[in-house]
């Protein structure tokens, strides 16, 4: 089956760095995105890694490692804003969107 | 430019019935996919249409289909409904239908069934 594993919830304080790591087992894989969703929105795009590295932008950068099947989403410079849950999704063979659960991130202040 | 819209923004209905859901992507968008979002969980796949077609299919009942009309709006629809039907659609479009590029997120419709 597949599979996408997230931590279910985090807490981080504003200023600071945040780590949100995705594993994954899919079949196939074509691309890894990471969207945020503010509670009661929509989810909004933040980055696609289909090779392995870093991407930085701005102040969130996502790393992937396709031979783990591991991907994470760095936050940094941490505002109250970023409150929100994030979703780690990975494009199967069939070029369907597989969705973790994602991870709440509560920022404190 | 306008983003996706969805309609409605809210419905209530009860067991049994059937329902549509309306959506229109971002113009020159071609592809449209539908997820349903149950609260604390992440969007699980329902279709996916691209250029008027059927592209992929997720793992949801025959109950559910959808379709992609010539200005590329589509529709899902729900029939006999369940309480378990109850969740946010979400409609989301993209310039291609293969998946690679990002895909751009509607408001949603919160369904509830009773």
């Amino acid at each position: 089956g597949q599979n996408i594993d997230q931590p279910t919830e985090m807490t981080a304080t504003e200023g600071a760095i945040v780590q949100i790591n995705c594993t994954y087992q899919t079949s196939g894989f074509n691309g890894l995105f990471w969207y945020q969703q503010h509670a009661g929105e929509a989810p909004t795009f933040l980055s696609y890694n289909v090779l392995d590295g870093l991407e930085e932008k701005g102040r969130f950068s996502s790393f992937l490692s396709r031979s783990k099947g591991y991907s994470y989403l760095l936050l940094k410079e941490l505002q109250m804003k970023d409150s929100a849950s994030y979703l780690c999704a990975v494009l199967d063979s069939n070029y369907q969107l597989i969705w973790g659960a994602g991870t709440k991130l509560i920022i404190k202040p | 430019d306008a983003g996706v819209t969805q309609s409605p923004t809210h419905l209530i209905k009860t067991r049994g019935q059937h329902v549509t859901l309306r959506c229109s992507p971002i113009s020159g968008h071609k592809s449209v996919s539908w997820y349903q979002q149950v609260l604390g969980q992440g969007p699980q796949f329902i279709f996916q249409y691209y250029e008027k077609e059927e592209r992929g299919r997720g793992n949801f009942p025959d109950r559910f289909s959808a379709r992609q009309f010539p200005n590329y709006s589509s529709e899902l629809n729900v029939n006999a409904l369940l309480l378990g039907d109850s969740a946010l659609y979400l409609c989301a479009s993209s310039h291609t239908g293969d998946g690679y590029n990002e895909q751009f997120f509607g408001p949603g419709t919160r369904l509830t069934v009773l």
